[in-house]
């Protein structure tokens, strides 16, 4: 069964250190994507990285890193140098490529310290 | 750029009235997806459309249906509105291919009384 899992409800982080937000998946299929998106206070989803199932290298996106261990099942997001404003809530979710169907984790808050 | 647009943006119910909520996308994407967000919940998937003409259920479909209307249309119907039902809404379309994200909706924030 296709399923998602975040382990972290919440995190505190300093400003300027670097944070990692666990999530582990699972699937039958063998061509999948992963994906992690920001959601902030104001409620909007937004896109921050996409790593495919077969995909050789870790997905980066400026600050913003994919720590894909297929073997293990995990793909934790890396942002290094975490800003004021990466405080927020942050889904991983994965996409089956053989019917299309997305899903999403239970989130993790993030809360950046000054 | 409209993107993916949701109506209303909010909605008061009584318990047992229906309602539809619309969903519609300018971006000729084939998949649609339906999600509720609840708190400590994340976003659960209540139905999708890989594509025209075609829908499937979620991990939550009970007490919803849905119709894809067309390409650009995916609406969800609430037959008869529970307090359980209390939640906001997102609705989400992607493209084909395997490296595409979901492009997200605002949302529709739905209080049943």
């Amino acid at each position: 069964a296709q399923k998602i899992t975040q382990t972290q409800p919440g995190m505190f982080v300093q400003e300027k250190e670097a944070v990692t937000l666990d999530c582990t998946y699972d699937t039958s299929d063998p061509s999948y994507g992963l994906f992690w998106y920001k959601q902030p206070s104001s409620g909007e989803m937004i896109f921050l990285i996409y790593q495919g199932s077969y995909d050789q290298q870790n997905a980066t996106e400026g600050r913003y890193s994919l720590n894909f261990q297929k073997a293990r099942k995990s793909a934790n997001l890396v942002i290094s140098a975490s800003q004021l404003g990466d405080s927020a809530m942050y889904f991983c979710a994965m996409r089956q490529n053989r019917d299309d169907k997305i899903i999403f984790g239970k989130g993790t808050r993030l809360h950046i310290l000054p | 750029n409209a993107g993916v647009t949701q109506t209303p943006k909010f909605q008061v119910l009584k318990t047992g009235q229906s309602m539809t909520l619309q969903c519609a996308q300018d971006m000729n994407h084939n998949s649609m997806y339906w999600y509720r967000q609840d708190p400590g919940m994340g976003l659960r998937l209540i139905y999708y459309s890989a594509s025209e003409g075609t829908t499937d259920k979620g991990e939550v479909p009970n007490g919803y249906n849905v119709s894809r209307l067309n390409k650009r249309e995916f609406s969800l119907r609430l037959e008869s509105a529970a307090p359980s039902q209390t939640s906001v809404y997102f609705c989400a379309s992607s493209a084909p291919g395997k490296n595409t994200e979901a492009f997200f909706g605002q949302g529709t924030r739905l209080t049943v009384v």
